[in-house]
């Protein structure tokens, strides 16, 4: 079974700094894209950044570029998102999604920037 | 950046009725390699988002055959054939074919 379990969320002042973790399992994680999304309190989805099977290749909105970084780790079945420069429109559910067209979505964790 | 554009925002219907939603792309989704990256998701309240229906047409597994996609270039169409009360939730489309992706604004289906 497809898991994607996502942690690193909480309570940042504006300005600081957050990581979040996407755990995967069942399911071969190097052979496959992976994608972030985010949803503010109340509002609809928004695609955040994707990162190819190897790293090489990632891709960003444009909301989020030059202050988010996604990035993975093979040996731990995991991807990363690390968010700098946070704002209180960066307030959200971050979502990890498998592939470039989110065939499976974790539970979702949440970045709270507020002051 | 591609604009999707979903119509109508709020869909009320009586539970066994069909429903349709439709998502308008501002420009075409088709890629040069003959492919349309334009999926369709289901948000129940208070869960995830989960995938229904992918390049257009294809549901993904465990999905109901009540729901259906169709569509090309620029306009497609989510329909459910029958309402159920599970049905409730926000549906969005969201396109993959250009960087970034992007998604609809989301429609809201309830029961009438």
């Amino acid at each position: 079974e497809v898991q994607l379990v996502e942690s690193g969320g909480g309570l940042v002042q504006p300005g600081g700094s957050l990581r979040l973790s996407c755990a995967a399992s069942g399911f071969t994680f190097s052979d496959f894209w992976m994608t972030w999304v985010r949803q503010a309190p109340g509002k609809g989805l928004e695609w955040v950044a994707t990162i190819n099977q190897d790293g090489s290749q990632k891709y960003y909105a444009d909301s989020v570029k030059g202050r988010f970084t996604i990035s993975r780790d093979s040996a731990k079945n995991s991807v990363f998102l690390q968010m700098n420069s946070l704002t209180i429109e960066d307030t959200a559910d971050y979502y990890c999604a498998k592939g470039r067209g989110g065939d499976c979505w974790g539970q979702g964790t949440l970045a709270t920037v507020s002051s | 950046d591609v604009v999707m554009t979903q119509s109508p925002l709020s869909l009320p219907v009586p539970v066994g009725q069909p429903a349709s939603i439709s998502c308008r792309s501002s420009q075409s989704l088709l890629n040069r390699d003959g492919n349309t990256f334009l999926h369709w998701f289901q948000q129940r309240p208070g869960q995830s988002p989960r995938r229904l229906i992918y390049r257009v047409s294809n549901r993904d597994s465990g999905v109901p055959d009540r729901f259906s996609g169709s569509g090309s270039g620029t306009d497609f169409t989510l329909k459910i054939n029958r309402v159920e009360a599970e049905d409730v939730g926000v549906y969005y489309c969201m396109q993959a074919t250009y960087w970034p992706g992007t998604f609809g604004q989301g429609t809201k289906v309830e029961i009438k």
